[in-house]
Formats: structure tokens, C-alpha cells, sequence
């Protein structure tokens, strides 16, 4: 079975500083998906970002990034010019890809990042 | 685009009560998820349609929650009799497929006193 780990219950950072949330995930499979998704207190959960695992060029949306590397099995988040808005729950996810695989979801605990102004 | 409705946004109940959620999913959006999330933990999948077919239940504690989706669009998932340990924010998600990105709803959360 796949699982997600985040070694990081808390993280802060101040505005307009950069801050990276890390992520490693355990599988066998070859063809994946991992997601960063947002959830802010008592709202839902948006996605972030995404990275398909045979894409060795890693993805970016915005002031958000990611490190993927596929052989340490390992997915950080890299936050730049971090805002107020961005203060929230973070979640490493993971999806099978091929054909025979579940689509569910496997999260991580999540990290919780506050931004300080 | 609306996006996924769920209601209602908080319950509270007492231990082996009843307790029903509803959650109507993006328009047509073929799949729909429904997770548990329980205080410091990553939402967990319950159960997974595709149109009105059980895709993934295998995480579903079948002796108490139950889920149906009729005719393809709005689910329900039920809690026949409710446990102290079922306390948790209850999300329902959507996708066009389950190749899809996931669109989550605003959850439920529930209190099991």
C-alpha cells in the first residue's frame, strides 16, 4: 500500500520569505500522481499543484513549486513571496496512475503554515 | 461553475444516534468521493462512485456508514448507530473521471458526544 509522510506538524514563515514543506511517499508503482493541496481554516480543500511522476521537469503554478525526485521518492512544496493568504493546512497526496490502480487519494497528515507579517 | 454543495455544514449527536450528510456533486461530474477527515490527520477515502457504482469501498466500515448515490448525481452517507470515534469533518469531492483533478466540497464536520 502507498503511504504519505510530512515530517512537518508546524512551519512559519514571514511574508514575502520563501519556505519549502517536504514530502516523501512509499510505492512500488512506476506511473503516479502526487498533488499539494491547500485547506485554510474552515474552508475547503484546494488543489496546488500537481506532478505527474514520468515528467522529470518539475511543475510550478505561480509563486508555488515543487522538487521532485523520483528516486528518493521525495515531493517538497517551495512557497516564494509567501502572503497572508497562503496561511493554512498543506497536504501531500498520491494517485495511481496506471491502468488497475485505485484513483483514490492517499494524503499525509498535513503541515500547517502560518505567515507572519 | 457551482461548485460542490454539501449540507449540512455541522451536526452534533449523541452516541448510537443516526446521522445522514448530503452532498451534490459538480454538474456532470461522473465521480464522486467521499472522505473522512479526522483532527490532525489527512483525509482518509470512505467510499468512491462512478455515476451510481461502488468503485472502492474497501475502507468503509460497512457495519455502520452506508452511501448511495442515486441516479448518478447527489449521494448520501449515512451513520447507523454513531461511535465517539467517529467525530471528523466528512468531505465529498468530485471529478469529470477518475482521471480527473478532485474538486472537494466544504465537508461536514461531526461532533459524537
Amino acid at each position: 500500500a502507498q503511504t504519505v509522510t510530512q515530517s512537518q506538524p508546524e512551519m512559519s514563515v514571514q511574508e514575502a520569505e520563501t519556505v519549502t514543506l517536504s514530502c516523501t511517499y512509499d510505492t512500488s508503482e512506476s506511473d503516479y500522481y502526487l498533488f499539494w493541496y491547500k485547506q485554510p481554516p474552515s474552508r475547503q480543500m484546494i488543489l496546488v499543484i500537481r506532478q505527474e511522476a514520468y515528467k522529470q521537469q518539475n511543475a510550478t503554478e505561480n509563486r508555488f513549486s515543487v522538487n521532485f525526485q523520483k528516486a528518493a521518492k521525495s515531493f517538497s512544496l517551495k512557497i516564494s513571496d509567501s502572503q497572508l493568504g497562503d496561511a493554512a493546512m498543506y497536504f501531500c497526496a498520491y494517485r495511481s496512475g496506471g491502468e488497475g490502480g485505485s484513483e483514490k487519494l492517499v494524503f499525509g497528515k498535513g503541515t500547517k503554515l502560518t505567515v507572519n507579517p | 461553475e457551482a461548485g460542490v454543495a454539501q449540507s449540512p455544514r455541522y451536526k452534533i449527536i449523541e452516541k448510537r444516534q443516526s446521522v445522514a450528510f448530503w452532498c451534490n456533486p459538480i454538474s456532470g461530474h461522473a465521480t464522486l468521493y467521499w472522505y473522512q477527515q479526522i483532527l490532525g490527520q489527512g483525509p482518509k477515502l470512505l467510499i468512491q462512485f462512478q455515476n451510481n457504482g461502488v468503485v472502492d469501498d474497501s475502507q468503509l466500515p460497512k457495519d455502520r456508514f452506508s452511501a448511495e448515490r442515486l441516479k448518478g448525481v447527489d449521494s448520501t452517507l449515512k451513520i447507523q448507530p454513531a461511535k465517539l470515534e467517529d467525530s471528523a469533518v466528512y468531505l465529498c469531492a468530485s471529478s469529470l473521471s477518475t482521471i480527473h483533478e478532485q474538486y472537494f466540497g466544504p465537508g461536514t464536520r461531526l461532533t459524537v458526544t
